[in-house]
């Protein structure tokens, strides 16, 4: 079945640094990537969608240059937080669509800002 | 945008009995419903879906129910066992065959305890 790897799984980070999340299709070509924030003992809540090849689409209320998402090839997507903050700190999962292969998700990844 | 109401936000059923967990979406354009069943720190697991062109899907313990006038679709778990206490989250999207970009939108998520 279709597989998607997520690095790191943990990451504790000083504020003010950036944090770079990665997510791999391994045996399919992502065309869509969703890139999701969940708090403790709350919802998946949308943050962007990104497309290979164009530039990710942010909900309302999700700085774009605060995080930032790259989606250069179709098994490749990264999140970038930058300029970390305590408030950042949450489980971020992301979510590869192509054709046939339904919603796969990442295993995720918490976390820490300090 | 579509919004995805879900109820109840905790339930406590004892083994045995039956679990019913329903949600509410506002989009008419919705035509894929999945549930998703998340331990702690775990991705979510696909373990049943239903698309708008079918009422009703079974599998096994499991089964979803779709009504596309009210906009209301349901999930449950008959016979459930101590092993399904978990978060389950409804979730809505456009998507034809389960994907062509549309992304899913959750519910708020219902924490099933099932105490033996």
């Amino acid at each position: 079945g279709a597989v998607v790897s997520q690095h790191p799984s943990r990451v504790i980070c000083k504020s003010g640094t950036s944090v770079k999340i990665e997510c791999r299709s391994l045996d399919f070509q992502a065309t869509t990537m969703f890139w999701y924030r969940q708090f403790p003992k709350q919802s998946l809540m949308l943050m962007a969608t990104s497309n290979e090849g164009s530039k990710a689409t942010y909900e309302q209320g999700v700085e774009k240059d605060k995080f930032l998402i790259n989606h250069a090839s179709l098994t490749l997507s990264t999140l970038t937080v930058t300029s970390a903050h305590p408030e950042d700190s949450s489980f971020y999962i992301c979510s590869a669509t192509s054709q046939g292969y339904g919603y796969t998700f990442g295993s995720g990844t918490r976390l820490t800002v300090v | 945008g579509e919004n995805v109401e879900q109820h109840p936000s905790t339930l406590s059923v004892q083994e045995g009995d039956s679990a019913v967990i329903k949600c509410t979406y506002s989009d008419s354009a919705s035509n894929y419903f999945p549930w998703y069943k998340q331990e702690l720190g775990k991705r979510p697991q696909l373990i049943i879906d239903i698309r708008s062109n079918v009422g009703e899907k079974k599998d096994q313990r499991i089964a979803v129910t779709l009504n596309k006038t009210a906009k209301h679709f349901s999930l449950h778990i008959t016979e459930t066992q101590p092993e399904d206490s978990a978060v389950y989250f409804c979730a809505a999207s456009k998507a034809r065959n389960s994907n062509s970009g549309y992304a899913l939108n959750f519910g708020k998520g219902t924490s099933l305890l099932v105490t033996p």
